[in-house]
């Protein structure tokens, strides 16, 4: 079994502040994690996916994720935030080789100017 | 590619009425899945499918049916529609190689049909 838990549904930051958005997950066999974002009326896009390897993933737009296994972690950042970061944010987990993913519940981040 | 491709973008039905959303992949992928999204829920996984004629339920199947006869498609049916099947309707595709680097590691989803069920 796996789940996932977005701590806070909705996040609000400054354009040019720290953006954080913290996921945790429980998996009982090494995840596979991931990010997406969706922006309004539209699909879902991979913002970026740990499978094994390094840790401190890079994906677009400047985001970035730690996978942290002793916390069970995945936390995504951007150093400074742009108008154009505002959407909803969806972090996923896939149990290896089960294809299926399990989605938190979102947060929405909003970027006021 | 078109990559996945859902129809229709809206739809509005009664209570009671059935109809099917259409899902198609050009992208030779053997996984694909049906989500529907609800404020706050974020994504709940509807049914999946690892490979034409092998269908199975997720976290929420009542009241839906689905079939896999080819690759490229997997249809979602609604048998008699109710008000709480008013959601967005999301379709989702991968590849199945479990090579850690390979992008077929990621679901591409598709645009999204919105529903409502009056």
């Amino acid at each position: 079994a796996q789940s996932v838990t977005q701590l806070g549904s909705h996040v609000s930051v400054s354009e040019g502040a720290l953006v954080l958005l913290r996921c945790n997950y429980s998996s009982s066999v090494p995840p596979y994690l991931f990010w997406y974002v969706q922006y309004p009326n539209q699909g879902l896009q991979l913002l970026l996916k740990y499978t094994t390897g390094a840790t401190l993933v890079k994906g677009i737009n400047g985001f970035e994720a730690e996978f942290k296994k002793s916390e069970t972690s995945f936390h995504l950042t951007k150093p400074s935030a742009h108008m154009s970061d505002a959407a909803e944010y969806f972090c996923a987990v896939r149990g290896g080789s089960n294809y299926k993913l399990t989605f938190g519940k979102g947060t929405l981040l909003t970027v006021n100017p | 590619n078109a990559g996945v491709t859902q129809t229709p973008k809206f739809q509005v039905l009664k209570t009671g009425q059935s109809m099917t959303l259409q899902c198609a992949q050009d992208m030779n992928h053997e996984y694909m899945s049906w989500y529907r999204q609800d404020p706050g829920m974020g994504l709940r996984l509807i049914h999946y499918s690892v490979g034409a004629g092998i269908t199975d339920q997720g976290e929420v199947p009542n009241g839906y049916n689905v079939s896999r006869s080819t690759t490229e498609d997997f249809p979602l049916r609604l048998l008699s529609a109710a008000p709480s099947q008013t959601s967005v309707y999301f379709c989702a595709s991968s590849g199945t190689s479990l090579a850690e680097s390979s992008s077929y590691n990621e679901q591409f989803f598709g645009p999204g049909t919105r529903l409502t069920v009056l």
